[in-house]
């Protein structure tokens, strides 16, 4: 069984650039969520996707957008990029939607923006 | 809104010492609570949930009961090791069923 693998690992860009950040999710998953962690802070929920929809949207303006494919693995795209916006970007797939299904998470895409 | 609250890092004990991460959550309604952990270097995992009032999860030797009467969930282990070093976040599922997680509880365990 194939876990979550994200790609690129690490990634360095510049104010105003934009960025796609890769996620295949777990055989058999599909759900995926992404997630932006801070430096020292916990996760923070960005969008979910189920079955190529976007079904739920944290608090994160319009430049974060999202994909999912046929296959179930998904891309966020972040345009205009802000200082701000380095952090490590997590994304997490699950068999179903709703609270009870369990997540499972990539190693993350840490994110620099100078 | 609803929001998780950890007790602030680094934690440090000694291997073989008794551990305790308080955690504690305002939230509307019933919500499932969690703990995930992340060793360095990894991503997330589930450690363990509860999704009722009274439940105890547990996993690994860790273990924490979903207090609703306190809004609770400390999480404990009776004797550390020094590969339990990591860090600790406590979560809840939202009314839209989206994780909450708190800022997260270094723990680090000196042999």
């Amino acid at each position: 069984e194939t876990g979550v693998t994200q790609s690129p690992t690490h990634l360095i860009k510049t104010r105003g650039q934009q960025v796609t950040l890769r996620c295949s999710s777990q055989s058999g998953h599909n759900t995926v969520s992404w997630y932006q962690q801070a430096l020292g802070q916990g996760p923070q929920f960005i969008f979910q996707y189920y079955r190529e929809e976007e079904n739920g949207r944290g608090n994160f303006p319009p430049r974060f957008s999202g994909l999912q494919f046929p296959n179930y693995s998904s891309e966020l795209n972040v345009n205009a990029l802000e200082l701000d916006d380095s952090a490590l970007y997590l994304c997490a797939s699950s068999p179903a939607q709703g609270e009870n299904s369990p997540l499972h998470f990539g190693n993350g895409t840490r994110l620099t923006v100078t | 809104g609803d929001s998780v609250t950890q007790m602030e890092g680094p934690v440090t004990l000694s291997e073989e010492a008794f551990l305790t991460i308080n955690c504690t959550y305002t939230a509307t309604g019933y919500p499932s609570l969690f703990w995930y952990v992340q060793y360095p270097g990894e991503g997330l995992q589930l450690l363990l949930k509860a999704t009722k009032a009274d439940d105890k999860g547990s996993n690994k030797g860790f273990e924490a009961t979903y207090r609703k009467e306190t809004t609770s969930f400390h999480l404990e282990k009776g004797s550390v090791q020094v590969s339990d070093s990591a860090v600790y976040f406590c979560a809840l599922t939202d009314s839209n069923y989206q994780l909450i997680w708190g800022a997260g509880t270094k723990l680090i365990i000196k042999p």
